[in-house]
């Protein structure tokens, strides 16, 4: 299974934009990125997921590597709200385009948002 | 609202017994997930299903057993064979078509007292 790597932590202000770094460099042309965020004693929360372009939504963007080899998970203006674990998982997709298969979580990234 | 629902969300066990752990989903989503999370670390795979009647072997299956008889519902029961059970349990669904992601249920915390 392609792993990612990411940074054990970081740190960002309040209303300033946060950058958050995911390495996969074994990712197979079919893999999905995804990206999701978990508070304490909840389950994980989506973010966001892309294959090839960059995509945005209401809540991030998400920036990937012409190479699909990295990506990064932007919050344009972080809020204290947005402090949590951010996991970036690669998902297997079946040749018919959808993502099914083994859905593997790495340790993901703290994010600390200072007022 | 669609969404996955787990239940119980504390159970208690005492050692030597089986408990069983639910997940119902009312999204019409196809593959099914279970996942354990141990104090400050990140999930790892017991046990997903893709179809009904359906399953595989995820990364720590062992001491774990699941079925899948119905799309909605994706049960796992916790055996005696599992020997340091006390975790977080989380289930996670995904559809056919993906555009939203995988959802995850609130988690079931499980203690062996």
């Amino acid at each position: 299974d392609a792993k990612t790597t990411q940074p054990n932590s970081m740190e960002s202000n309040e209303e300033e934009p946060v950058h958050l770094p995911c390495n996969h460099s074994t990712i197979s042309g079919t893999d999905y990125i995804h990206w999701y965020r978990q508070l304490p004693s909840q389950g994980p929360e989506y973010v966001i997921h892309g294959l090839t372009s960059n995509v945005n939504n209401r809540m991030a963007s998400l920036a990937i590597a012409e190479d699909r080899k990295s990506s990064t998970l932007i919050l344009h203006r972080a809020t204290l709200r947005d402090a949590a674990v951010y996991y970036c998982i690669l998902s297997l997709s079946n040749a018919g385009g959808t993502s099914y298969g083994k859905l593997t979580f790495g340790q993901g990234t703290i994010l600390t948002v200072h007022p | 609202d669609g969404g996955i629902t787990q239940s119980p969300k504390y159970l208690f066990r005492k050692e030597g017994q089986n408990v069983t752990l639910s997940c119902e989903q009312n999204l019409n989503h196809d593959a099914m997930y279970w996942y354990r999370q141990d104090p400050g670390q990140g999930l790892r795979l017991i046990y997903y299903s893709q179809i009904v009647n359906d399953f595989q072997k995820g990364d720590i299956a062992e001491g774990y057993s699941v079925s899948r008889e119905k799309k909605e519902s994706f049960p796992l029961t916790v055996t005696s064979a599992q020997k340091n059970p006390t975790a977080f349990y989380l289930c996670a669904s995904i559809g056919f078509r993906a555009s939203y992601g995988y959802t995850f249920g609130s988690g079931t915390r499980l203690t062996v007292v």
